[in-house]
């Protein structure tokens, strides 16, 4: 039972251009959400997140979208840059404040052209 | 200020086996959770540990278990390895309560022969 799904497994993008990352999840119980970026031989970094009270977190070049009614958030990078060029997981958690366990998505893979 | 830090990077065992692997969390951060991440799929939680007890657990058999000491680092162990274990195991950790995220190790990258 996959409660957090990315459709879409790779995703190409020219420099300088937005590059736009979805998620669903299907459970409503879900009330905080991230996104995450690795690159090869290296563990997964915070990029941003955001909380069921809010539908929209900003941070730099960063913008995260959540759409409760859809169950679906997004991610935007504007402008992309060939750095940006790594494997983005969403997750998800629900429950009470510190026993937050995270349910990942199985990735997108972004490639920025230069 | 240091990050989390996991050693060893890579292992390989043979089936049946025993292996610990090791966690230290960033700076000020008190607890600690294991997930597991398979070629192609993303990580899956295995445990968390705040206050040297295990405090919540994923779907993964009690060959799968864990410690916290009191100096917050953690250990992950798994018996009776099976080709199946073969994964990278990453360790996060964060402070308990509120909203925040957690931080990744590199993570060490389980063969099973």
């Amino acid at each position: 039972d996959q409660q957090v799904k990315q459709n879409s497994p790779s995703l190409s993008v020219q420099e300088g251009r937005i590059s736009i990352l979805n998620c669903d999840y299907t459970n409503s119980m879900f009330d905080y959400f991230l996104w995450y970026k690795k690159y090869p031989a290296e563990g997964p970094t915070f990029l941003i997140s955001i909380s069921s009270i809010k539908d929209k977190n900003e941070d730099g070049r960063f913008t995260v979208f959540l759409n409760k009614s859809a169950k679906h958030l997004s991610l935007h990078i504007v402008p992309s840059q060939p750095g940006d060029s790594a494997v983005y997981f969403c997750a998800a958690s629900a429950g009470t404040s510190g026993t937050y366990k995270y349910i990942f998505g199985t990735g997108t893979r972004l490639k920025v052209l230069a | 200020d240091a990050g989390v830090t996991q050693s060893p990077t890579h292992l390989i065992k043979t089936r049946g086996q025993q292996v610990t692997l090791r966690c230290s969390p960033k700076s000020g951060h008190d607890t600690v959770s294991w997930y597991q991440q398979a070629l192609g799929q993303g990580p899956q939680f295995i445990f968390q540990y705040y206050e040297e007890e295990e405090r919540q657990r994923g779907n993964f058999p009690d060959r799968f278990s864990g410690h916290q000491f009191p100096n917050y680092s953690s250990e992950l162990n798994v018996n009776a390895l099976l080709l199946g274990d073969s994964a990278l195991y990453l360790c996060a950790s964060r402070s308990w309560g509120g909203l925040q995220p957690q931080h990744f190790g590199d993570g060490t990258r389980l063969s099973i022969l």
